[in-house]
């Protein structure tokens, strides 16, 4: 089975654009996790989608927003950038069942995201 | 509430050596508690994970510990190898919660 693919790899842009990272989960996975990655603050969670909803929110600004369409690929949006949103972005993907329960999340590589 | 404090920062072990990472979290809804190992420009991947019924999994040279009354968990690696030389978080979750809160992981270092 193919694992978790996030495009693109490597990414630079200015102060002020705007990005747009890509996940495509693990085939059957329809639960999709964003989590942003620094050496200051380790992994802060972003926000988790399971079915095209949102479930649940980390404590970003609203700057940073997802969605997930109907094959469970996942889009995360990152609008004005500033230079502290350097960082690795991660996706995870798991089979998220609907009741809640916890369940191992497999992680993409990343996308790496640089401010200047 | 949410957090998860993850000790020491960084390690450093001598081939053959045990490596020992402790977490410790307060929200005592957290239902489940992975471990997870990344290597430099890959994402984390589950090494070995635990739920609150049980005081101790073991899975190869990596063992976890729990002590639910203290809300302390650790990683054991025993005959640590330079091939373990990564960065290890150590996690929890709570169902219903739909979200994983991280520790702010350990670099450890195994010298050969």
């Amino acid at each position: 089975k193919a694992g978790v693919t996030q495009t693109p790899r490597y990414l630079i842009k200015t102060r002020g654009q705007q990005v747009t990272l890509s996940c495509s989960p693990i085939s059957g996975h329809r639960s999709v996790s964003w989590y942003q990655q620094t050496p200051g603050q380790g992994l802060q969670f972003l926000f988790e989608y399971f079915s095209e909803t949102q479930r649940n929110k980390g404590n970003f600004p609203g700057r940073f927003s997802g969605r997930q369409f109907s094959n469970s690929r996942s889009e995360m949006n990152v609008s004005t950038l500033e230079l502290g949103d350097s960082a690795l972005y991660l996706c995870a993907s798991s089979t998220g069942p609907s009741d809640g329960g916890a369940d191992t999340q497999y992680f993409g590589p990343g996308t790496r995201l640089t401010v200047l | 509430q949410q957090q998860v404090k993850q000790s020491p920062q960084s390690l450093i072990v001598q081939k053959g050596g045990i490596s020992i990472i402790n977490c410790a979290y307060e929200n005592t809804a957290f239902d489940y508690f992975p471990w997870y190992q990344q290597f430099p420009g890959k994402g984390p991947a589950l090494l070995i994970a635990i739920r609150p019924d049980v005081s101790e999994k073991k899975e190869g040279r990596f063992t976890i510990s729990f002590n639910k009354s203290a809300k302390q968990f650790s990683l054991h690696i025993m005959d640590s190898q330079p091939g373990d030389s990564a960065t290890y978080f150590c996690a929890a979750s709570n169902t219903g919660g739909f979200k994983t809160i991280f520790g702010a992981g350990t670099r450890l270092f195994v010298k050969a």
